[in-house]
C-alpha cells in the first residue's frame, strides 16, 4: 500500500530565506506528483504537477523535484514571504491496472514565514 | 470565473440527522471527487465518479452517499450510519479521472460539518 510522508510537519522561517518541503512515497510506481497550497480554513490550490517522466518542473519562485526511484519529491519555494504562509500537501497519483488513477495524499507541512 | 462552489461553508447538525452537502463546476470537468479532511491526517477519499450517472466507492464511503445526475453537480449525503461525521469536506474536479491525461485535481473551499 502507498504511503505518503511529509517531514516536518511544521517549519517556520524569518521572510526571505528559502524553503525546502519533503515528501516521500513508499512505492515508485506512480503516474504524477501534485504539490497544493492550503490556506486555513480553505480548499487546496494545485502548485505544480510533476509528471512521472520529468525531473523537475518550474513556476515562478517554486521549484519541485521528482527523483522516483527513491521515493522523495522537494518543493523548493525561494525567498520567502510571509504570504507563503499556509500548509502544503504533496499527493501522488497510483498507477493501476484499469482506468482509474487514485491520489494518495501526504498530511501536510504547516509553514510560518515570520517578518 | 469557472471554479468549483460548495456550499454551506459551515453546517451544524444534531446526531442522527442526514445532511446534504452540495458541490457545483462549472468547469466543465467530468471527473469530481468527495475528501474528508481531519487535523494531522492526509486527505481520504470517499465517492469519486468519472462521467455522468455513475460513481464508485472511494476508501471511506460507509456511511455516505452520492449522485451524479448532471455534469457540474455532485452532492453528498452524510447519513446517520456515519460513526463520525464532524469532519471538513472538500469536493474537486479534474478534466478527465485517467491518469495518463496527468490533469491536475481542482479544488472547492470545503464545507466544515460539525454533528452534535
Amino acid at each position: 500500500k502507498q504511503e505518503v510522508t511529509q517531514i516536518p510537519a511544521a517549519l517556520s522561517v524569518p521572510e526571505g530565506e528559502n524553503l525546502v518541503l519533503n515528501c516521500s512515497f513508499t512505492d515508485s510506481a506512480i503516474y504524477n506528483l501534485q504539490w497544493f497550497r492550503q490556506d486555513p480554513g480553505k480548499g487546496l490550490t494545485s502548485l505544480l504537477l510533476i509528471q512521472s517522466s520529468q525531473r523537475e518542473q518550474t513556476s515562478g519562485r517554486l521549484n519541485a523535484s521528482l527523483d522516483k526511484s527513491s521515493g522523495r519529491s522537494t518543493l523548493y519555494i525561494a525567498a520567502s514571504q510571509p504570504g507563503d504562509s499556509a500548509t502544503y500537501l504533496c499527493a501522488v497519483r497510483l498507477t493501476t491496472t484499469d482506468s482509474w488513477g487514485k491520489l494518495q495524499f501526504g498530511a501536510g507541512t504547516q509553514v510560518v514565514v515570520t517578518p | 470565473d469557472g471554479g468549483i462552489t460548495q456550499s454551506p461553508k459551515y453546517l451544524f447538525r444534531k446526531e442522527g440527522q442526514n445532511v446534504t452537502l452540495s458541490c457545483e463546476q462549472n468547469l466543465n470537468h467530468d471527473a469530481m471527487y468527495w475528501y474528508r479532511q481531519d487535523p494531522g491526517q492526509g486527505l481520504r477519499l470517499i465517492y469519486y465518479s468519472q462521467i455522468v450517472n455513475d460513481f464508485q466507492k472511494g476508501d471511506i464511503a460507509e456511511g455516505y452517499s452520492v449522485s451524479r445526475e448532471k455534469k457540474e453537480s455532485f452532492p453528498l449525503t452524510v447519513t446517520s450510519a456515519q460513526k463520525n461525521p464532524t469532519a471538513f469536506y472538500l469536493c474537486a474536479s479534474s478534466i478527465s479521472s485517467r491518469p495518463a491525461t496527468n490533469s491536475p485535481l481542482h479544488f472547492g473551499n470545503g464545507t466544515r460539518l460539525t454533528v452534535t
